[in-house]
């Protein structure tokens, strides 16, 4: 079964450069949620989008923005870089944020060092 | 503030024995809980939900219950084996408004050969 794809699975960046993270969801899911986790931490919710409209917002730097695209798939860019954005990012996706609860399926993430 | 609370400690046990993982949340009024398994570098993977009027859920050798009185559930697996040796995270959603799940901090399980 088609899971959920996230692209690149490494990336290394230097502190003040920008970054792009994509996400595809499983096919026929309408909602993607962004994921952030530290070394040793649990994920932190940063942001979702359902039908291309934000969803809701968590706790997402101002550096960082995201969208979602009319093939349902999703960008979260990062700009000016900090050395404690280095994390595992994960993007999930379920259907219809609106329903009763639906399952996150999450990707395997991408592992942002910034140096 | 909420706060959503997993053993920080590894639980070691032998295999074949029951595994117990606690979940305790406070401030919080979750419409539904949620078991994920995380394995090192890899994405969090649905394991079983359970809704606020349910005292309990069963699939194959996980059982989970849910006491909304206590503010708890508890994750059981049964006939443990090593492959079961993972951290397993509980997620909390609200009934309305955001969607996006809120992790406990997960508890290392090792099963012992």
């Amino acid at each position: 079964a088609a899971g959920v794809i996230q692209s690149p699975r490494h990336l290394i960046k230097e502190k003040r450069e920008t970054a792009t993270l994509k996400c595809y969801p499983i096919p026929r899911h309408d909602t993607v949620y962004w994921y952030q986790q530290g070394p040793g931490q649990d994920p932190q919710f940063l942001i979702s989008f359902y039908e291309k409209m934000q969803s809701d917002k968590g706790s997402i730097p101002d550096r960082f923005s995201a969208q979602q695209f009319s093939d349902y798939h999703s960008e979260l860019n990062m700009s000016s870089l900090e050395l404690g954005d280095s994390a595992l990012y994960f993007c999930a996706s379920s259907i219809g944020t609106l329903l009763p609860s639906k399952t996150q399926y999450f990707g395997p993430g991408t592992r942002l060092l910034v140096l | 503030s909420q706060k959503i609370e997993q053993n920080s400690e590894a639980l070691n046990i032998q295999e074949g024995k029951t595994a117990t993982l606690t979940c305790n949340y406070t401030n919080y009024s979750p419409a539904y809980l949620q078991w994920y398994r995380q394995d090192p570098g890899r994405g969090p993977v649905f394991l079983l939900l359970i809704r606020e009027n349910e005292k309990e859920k069963r699939k194959e050798r996980l059982k989970v219950t849910f006491d909304t009185t206590l503010k708890q559930s508890l994750f059981h697996i049964t006939a443990s084996q090593p492959a079961d040796s993972a951290t397993y995270l509980c997620a909390l959603e609200r009934r309305t408004g955001r969607r996006a799940l809120t992790f406990g901090s997960g508890t290392r399980l090792q099963v012992q050969p």
